[in-house]
């Protein structure tokens, strides 16, 4: 298992700004995840954080609204850039740790992001 | 698009009832995970089933797979107002990479 820590919990942020969300982890990992929950929804799954590399990003997202630093094996941040209020959502990173076959994820506690 | 559909989307129980949860899913998958998020917080992981696994139990959780279905289903025997929370299926896909995908979750409510 691995403990997550996720930083800020919560934050209120005008249109326009931009908000880097932290990921620590306790252990090196392999796969770092990060997810968006959109609210009263499930999560969707943002991009892959690569160690050494960049990200990969799922369809529908991309690097310049969405950019994600994996300095080492047990950090990553993602930004949310020039914010609107549809970015509204949950943001969670998670982990897999070592060569994990069954692919269980462990989970930050999560960023409560709010809009105005 | 979300591999995973759940129903119901909100299930409301006493204490002490049992609570069932479906999942279906559409392609080939490794195995099938069940998540628990409690109030917007984190997941947490509950019961993993392999593919080629038909049952498994965990404490009060039975998960049951179905492959030809692509269906899953998990029941909380005996539910606590402690159990109410988001519970998600998650499918690790055939050759994937580690990637979930999760289903839309269920609301579950457990009152005293």
């Amino acid at each position: 298992s691995a403990v997550i820590s996720q930083k800020p919990s919560r934050d209120i942020c005008q249109r326009g700004t931009s908000l880097t969300i932290q990921c620590q982890v306790d252990s090196q990992v392999t796969m770092m995840f990060w997810y968006r929950q959109q609210p009263g929804q499930s999560l969707t799954l943002i991009a892959t954080a690569n160690q050494g590399s960049e990200a990969t990003y799922e369809s529908g997202f991309v690097i310049d609204k969405f950019p994600i630093s994996r300095p080492n094996l047990t950090f990553s941040t993602l930004t949310v850039s020039n914010m609107s209020p549809e970015d509204s959502s949950i943001y969670l990173c998670s982990v897999v740790v070592g060569r994990d076959a069954k692919n269980i994820q462990y989970f930050g506690a999560g960023t409560r992001l709010s809009v105005l | 698009s979300q591999q995973g559909e759940e129903d119901p989307q909100a299930l409301s129980i006493q204490e002490g009832e049992n609570a069932t949860m479906n999942c279906s899913y559409k392609t080939s998958i490794n195995n099938l995970q069940w998540y628990r998020q409690n109030s917007g917080r984190g997941l947490v992981h509950l019961i993993l089933i392999r593919s080629n696994e038909r049952e498994k139990h965990s404490g009060r959780l039975r998960v049951t797979l179905d492959t030809s279905k692509k269906s899953s289903s998990l029941l909380i025997t005996a539910s606590r107002a402690a159990d109410t929370a988001s519970y998600f299926c998650a499918t690790a896909l055939s050759g994937g990479y580690n990637k979930l995908i999760f289903g839309a979750g269920t609301r579950l409510a457990v009152h005293p």
